[in-house]
């Protein structure tokens, strides 16, 4: 079974420019999670999306970071403009229900260093 | 959700068995704990998880205590390649699919 995947894998940017970040879930999940992780700390959710809609985006800097999940499948997390403290790798994730309880399955990420 | 309290680094030799542990004083009563980790340079992995019974899988165990207060992760037999950062999350209904992580435990294993 393919993972979740993730590109680019690596990203450098100077501040106030943009970047964008890809993200194809495991088939048939209709779930799909943005986390932020910055160095030396756990992962931070920035937004849900259940199938093409967003459930969660209580922790999301709309006013710079915009994210969208196109007929419910491939994900962009978009940063416009980018500042220093935006560095940081950005997980996408992906999960099924099984019975009550939910697993969630973490594609590689993409570190991002704003310069 | 449950704030959860683990120690920042543990060290275990090859072959032997590595017990994480985890407090968690605040669950609730329908409030699962959650077992991921996260290899250098990858996403985080799912381990395991239970509410009130003991659990086993491929993985690993997970021994929760009778009043649910804390836990511990039973790797049986550590490898090198367990050399992890290990977090312990409490996750229920009152805030959906959010998994809420801390700072975890650097598991280090010694050859």
């Amino acid at each position: 079974e393919a993972g979740v995947a993730q590109s680019p894998r690596y990203k450098i940017i100077e501040k106030r420019q943009s970047v964008a970040f890809w993200c194809n879930p495991i088939s048939g999940h209709a779930t799909l999670y943005w986390y932020q992780q910055i160095l030396g700390q756990g992962p931070k959710l920035l937004i849900q999306f259940q199938n093409n809609g967003v459930v969660d985006d209580s922790q999301l800097p709309k006013d710079r970071f915009s994210a969208e999940r196109l007929k419910g499948v491939d994900s962009t997390l978009k940063i416009q403009p980018a500042k220093l403290e935006d560095s940081a790798v950005y997980l996408c994730a992906s999960s099924f229900i099984r019975g009550a309880q939910e697993t969630q399955y973490f594609g590689p990420g993409t570190r991002l260093l704003v310069l | 959700d449950a704030k959860t309290t683990q120690p920042p680094s543990m060290d275990c030799a090859e072959g032997r068995a590595a017990n994480l542990p985890c407090n968690h004083s605040t669950i609730s009563g329908n409030e699962y704990v959650y077992w991921y980790r996260q290899i250098h340079s990858q996403g985080p992995q799912y381990i395991i998880h239970g509410l009130k019974n003991n659990e086993t899988n491929e993985m690993a165990s997970l021994i929760i205590t009778e009043d649910r207060k804390s836990s511990t992760l039973i790797l049986p037999h550590a490898t090198l390649r367990d050399t992890a950062v290990y977090y312990c999350i409490v996750k229920g209904e009152t805030s959906g699919s959010r998994l809420t992580f801390g700072e975890g435990t650097q598991l280090t294993v010694n050859p």
